[in-house]
Order: structure tokens, then sequence, then C-alpha cells
């Protein structure tokens, strides 16, 4: 069965404090891992789509990487506007379905 | 700007109640998803369509159902809600073929709570 786990549940920084927020999954022949980002009462916005292992991308602050067990979103010197939950999920074999993680929520204190 | 527009962002209704959450996304996407999202278990998916008419259940169906007889509108129907459907519900889309690149569009989302 696939499946994401993410850690920490909630991760606390300091403005400028640079972070990783974990994403463990198991899928039948991923063919995408996601990375979006949620703010409180909203809905989720796409950041990264990663394919295969090795690959690596960035937007600002982000940086999301990717093996073949897990993934990690890096947050290099987070400001408050960074705080949000950060969802990852993976899309296998079958096509259609998205797995979703729990989130990690992500809070950052100027 | 390309969107996808749930009509109630709050709702509160009584136990038995049927409740109808609507979706309508301007992106002419095939692939239309309704999730719910709770704390600590992330999203699950309910339903999910791939074309007019077309409906696939997702892991957790039971109580919902689904429409979509247009394109653009895929519906969200609670028959008779209970306490525990409260949630937040999220519908999303997604493009087919050459344009598809896995990326979901989400609506705003719809709070709903059961009393």
């Amino acid at each position: 069965e696939d499946q994401v786990t993410q850690s920490p549940e909630a991760l606390r920084l300091q403005e400028g404090e640079s972070s990783s927020l974990n994403c463990s999954y198991t899928v039948s022949g991923l063919r995408g891992l996601f990375w979006y980002r949620q703010d409180p009462g909203k809905g989720p916005e796409f950041l990264f789509t990663l394919y295969s292992a090795g690959e690596e991308k960035e937007k600002e602050r982000l940086k999301a990487t990717l093996t073949k067990k897990e993934s990690f979103l890096h947050i290099t010197a987070p400001k408050p506007e960074d705080s949000a939950t950060y969802l990852c999920a993976v899309q296998g074999a079958g096509g259609f379905k998205t797995i979703f993680g729990a989130g990690t929520r992500l809070f950052v204190k100027a | 700007d390309v969107k996808v527009t749930q009509s109630s962002r709050y709702l509160v209704k009584r136990t038995g109640e049927k409740v109808f959450l609507e979706c309508v996304q301007d992106m002419d996407h095939e692939n239309m998803f309704w999730y719910r999202q709770d704390p600590g278990l992330g999203l699950r998916l309910i339903y999910f369509s791939y074309d007019v008419k077309m409906k696939e259940k997702g892991d957790i169906p039971e109580g919902y159902s689904v429409s979509r007889e247009k394109k653009e509108r895929f519906s969200l129907i609670l028959e008779s809600a209970s306490t525990n459907q409260t949630s937040m519900y999220l519908c999303a889309s997604k493009a087919t073929g050459q344009a598809n690149t896995g990326e979901l569009f989400f609506g705003e989302g719809s709070r709903l709570t059961v009393l």
C-alpha cells in the first residue's frame, strides 16, 4: 500500500535558522513526488514535483531533494512569511491517486 | 488566473441533513477530486472523476456520493450528515495527457460542521 510519512509534525524556527523537513514514502512505481504549501484556512498550493532519485528543485529559500525512500524540503534562512503547513504527496503507478502525508507545520519567529 | 472555486467556505448543518458541496474549475481539466482533511490524518481521497458522468471511489467513500454532469463541475453529496463528517473538504482538479504534470489545483476548501 502506498504510504507517506512526514516528520516532524511541527517545527519552530527563529528567523534565519535553516532546517529540513522529511518525507518518507512507500509507493509502487513512483510517478512523482510533490510538495505543497498550505496556509491556514486555505487550500494547498503546489511547490515542486520530483520524478527520480537524485533530482533537486529550488524556489527562493526552498530546496527539495529526492532519494529512493525519502524527500527533504530544505529551508534556508527562513522568514516569518514561510510559516505554513508543508505537505508531501506521491503518485504511484496507478496514476490517478495522489497520496498525502499529514504535513509538517512550520512556525518561523521574527 | 486559473481557478478552482468551492461554493461554500463555511457550513453548519444538523445531523441527518442532506448536504451539497459544489466545486467548479475553469481549466478544462478532465480529472476532479474530493478530499477531506483532518488534523493528524492529512488529506484523504473520498471520490474522483476522470470524465463527465464517470466516478471512482477513493479511500473513504462511505457516507458520500458525487455527481459530475458537466466537465467543469464536481459535486460532493452527504446524503445524511453525521457528526463524524465534520471536516475541511477540499476539491481539486488535474490535467491529463501531455499537460499532466501531476500537479493538483485546489480550491479554498469548505469547512463543514455537523451538529
